[in-house]
């Protein structure tokens, strides 16, 4: 089982619509959780953070964590084709302690069609 | 606030050469990671400093290495390259056990 799960997509979605990325992860002593957007041929940037369940918005993207089922998501809402990217979901590392080690899933390609 | 500063950008190497990598922190912020980022592998932690120390390592061969100095820039070295070794190498900063921002990168490749 890889430690940070993502379906690698794509994911494909209409302009306006509602995307909704998953990931699973392993390490049941994580306690925070994030979301970055990595465009072609750039850095990683990131967009969301969440370390308590339930959801946590902020403008149009809302994250969601469960850590009963080691599940977090991130849902974008009015998807413009500028949400064009890949979506990284990373989990810090806590076995032996906080850590600032990211365990970073492979990634879901988003494409929104306009 | 200015963001995190990778140098250089772009590297080209020769196999069994060895490099150094510099990066310049978020101001504040303490911790420094290295990630390495290729399509087969992804991203994968290499290390992080926190206030000069090694405070955590991933699973990466000695040939890889890193220190922090005093005013928490940091440099990466990978010695005796590798092709293997052309990556995407990246730097992370975060004030602590927070939010971690990346740098531009340095595109490495290794002929």
């Amino acid at each position: 089982q890889k430690e940070v799960e993502q379906n690698s997509g794509p994911l494909s979605v209409p302009e306006g619509a509602i995307a909704s990325l998953n990931c699973t992860y392993s390490d049941r002593g994580s306690q925070s959780f994030f979301w970055y957007r990595q465009y072609s041929g750039k850095s990683p940037e990131l967009i969301m953070s969440i370390y308590s369940n339930g959801d946590k918005e902020d403008g149009r993207f809302t994250a969601q964590l469960n850590k009963a089922s080691q599940y977090v998501s991130l849902l974008i809402r009015d998807s413009q084709p500028s949400d064009s990217a890949t979506y990284l979901c990373a989990v810090n590392w806590a076995r032996g302690g906080a850590t600032n080690k990211l365990i970073f899933g492979t990634g879901t390609l988003l494409a929104v069609q306009p | 606030k200015a963001g995190v500063t990778q140098t250089p950008r772009y590297l080209i190497k020769t196999r069994g050469q060895q490099v150094t990598l510099s990066c310049s922190p978020i101001s504040g912020h303490r911790s420094v990671s290295w990630y390495q980022q290729t399509p087969g592998q992804g991203l994968q932690f290499l290390f992080e400093y926190f206030s000069e120390t090694q405070r955590n390592k991933g699973n990466f061969p000695g040939r890889f290495s890193g220190r922090q100095f005093s005013n928490s820039r940091s440099e990466m070295n990978v010695s005796t390259l590798e092709l293997g070794d052309s990556a995407l190498y990246l730097c992370a900063s975060s004030r602590d056990l927070y939010e971690q921002y990346f740098g531009p990168g340095t595109r490495l490749t290794v002929t």
